[in-house]
């Protein structure tokens, strides 16, 4: 079957580095994506990598590994607005997106 | 008013009701979809359109209807709901039509809760 896996909450400090894992197994590989969704608010786009390495844009970075099918977004600088839910999806070989369950970061001062 | 917007935002309802949610989309996009967002639990993707046709029905119930009049508007039709539907419901859009790696953008979702 499709698996997305994330871990289901992290806690970091203002002002430091996180780094949010995503693993998958799909039938299929069209690019993967990452969202953030602030409690009670719309998930709203982050990235897509469909090539492995790093894509950097700004505080946040997404890389990926086909290969090893593993991904992660790593959020620099981290700010209390950072607090959120962070979501992986997959888009596999129907172009459906799977999601992960989402990984609820709490910043903490 | 930009992006995609939901309303209502908040749905009280006993298991008789019958009442509708609405998605309406100004980005100009071909493709809309509805999804369903329980606690820690992944999307669900329940209905797939494309240019106002429904391209994917993931096995949803009958109980949830949907309708889409036109490329910008997106409706949901509920009745005879369980308890187990209760849940977040977000609409989303995208540019191309389904069937590419189109990014999707999302309405902030109608929050249901079924009595």
């Amino acid at each position: 079957g499709q698996n997305i896996d994330q871990p289901t909450e992290m806690t970091a400090t203002e002002g430091a580095i996180v780094q949010i894992n995503c693993t998958y197994q799909t039938s299929g590989f069209n690019g993967l994506f990452w969202y953030q969704q602030h409690a009670g608010e719309a998930p709203t786009f982050l990235s897509y990598n469909v090539l492995d390495g790093l894509e950097e844009k700004g505080r946040f970075s997404s890389f990926l590994s086909r290969s090893k099918g593993y991904s992660y977004l790593l959020l620099k600088e981290l700010q209390m607005k950072d607090s959120a839910s962070y979501l992986c999806a997959v888009m596999d070989s129907n172009y459906q997106l799977i999601w992960g369950a989402g990984t609820k970061l709490i910043i903490k001062p | 008013e930009t992006g995609v917007t939901q309303t209502p935002r908040h749905l009280v309802m006993g298991m008789t009701n019958k009442k509708s949610l609405k998605c309406e989309q100004h980005l100009g996009h071909n493709a809309m979809y509805w999804y369903k967002q329980s606690a820690k639990k992944p999307l669900e993707l329940m209905f797939v359109y494309s240019l106002e046709e429904r391209v994917e029905n993931n096995s949803v119930p009958s109980r949830f209807s949907p309708e889409c009049p036109n490329s910008s508007h997106l409706f949901l039709h509920l009745h005879t709901l369980q308890p187990e539907d209760s849940a977040l419901y977000l609409c989303a859009s995208s540019q191309g039509l389904a069937g590419g790696p189109e990014t999707q953008y999302f309405g902030p979702g109608t929050r249901l809760l079924v009595l």
